[in-house]
């Protein structure tokens, strides 16, 4: 079955940067786009960004430009997304999410556990 | 790009049903059939319960629907159910180059 698993909690200076890894099973990770979706606490959904695994183009939200970097490995079938400059706003979790139908954008599938980012000094 | 907009709260008695609107504009909703809600519990990861404005997925109860009308989307939830108490997000396809996808701000459905 599908199943996208992520890294663990972590905790993080404002300033630093975080690396969250998604490992997708069950499908070949080439044949779907993954996407992030960050939720903070007690709040909506937020769009992040959109890799292709298969060939590591990417597409991120105007607002994250300069501070997000997704990538992949995939022989390790994982996709990864590092976020620099860590701030308190920052501060939720992060979902990586299998995106379906016109270059991946019609909808969400199948969604990672989530990974609960705290930025705190 | 401005969030969809989602009433904050809806609420229900078992077995009535309810719908949850999400406005949009011409550039999301009304641009494209690209519209899917998702249900999220508590602690929980969202899971697709409508995609493509009207379709299911396998193993998502026929209780729940969705449709379009212009730039609002609606989720239809009949024959309200306890385990239906969730939030619900809308989400929908932009075309723009700032933020290829929106969502609304999400509604928490409360069964009576």
């Amino acid at each position: 079955q599908v199943q996208l698993v992520q890294s663990g909690a972590e905790v993080k200076k404002p300033g630093t940067s975080v690396k969250v890894s998604c490992k997708a099973s069950g499908y070949t990770l080439t044949f779907h786009y993954i996407h992030w979706v960050r939720q903070a606490p007690g709040q909506g959904l937020e769009w992040m960004g959109i890799i292709n695994p298969s060939s590591g183009s990417t597409n991120y939200a105007q607002t994250l430009q300069g501070r997000l970097t997704m990538t992949r490995d995939t022989s390790t079938s994982t996709v990864y997304m590092e976020l620099s400059s860590l701030r308190s706003e920052d501060m939720a979790v992060y979902y990586c999410a299998r995106g379906r139908g016109r270059d991946g954008y019609n909808y969400f599938d199948y969604w990672g556990q989530g990974t609960l980012l705290t930025v705190s000094s | 790009q401005s969030a969809l907009t989602q009433p904050a709260s809806v609420s229900g008695s078992p077995g009535q049903s309810i719908t949850i609107s999400c406005s949009g504009t011409s550039s999301d909703i009304g641009g494209y059939n690209y519209v899917s809600w998702y249900q999220q519990h508590p602690g929980k990861a969202p899971k697709l319960m409508i995609y493509e404005v009207s379709n299911r997925p396998s193993g998502i109860s026929n209780r729940f629907s969705g449709s379009k009308s212009g730039n609002t989307a609606s989720l239809t939830i009949s024959g309200l159910q306890a385990e239906d108490e969730a939030d619900y997000y809308c989400s929908s396809y932009t075309g723009s180059s700032t933020l290829d996808v929106v969502f609304g701000g999400g509604t928490k459905l409360t069964v009576l």
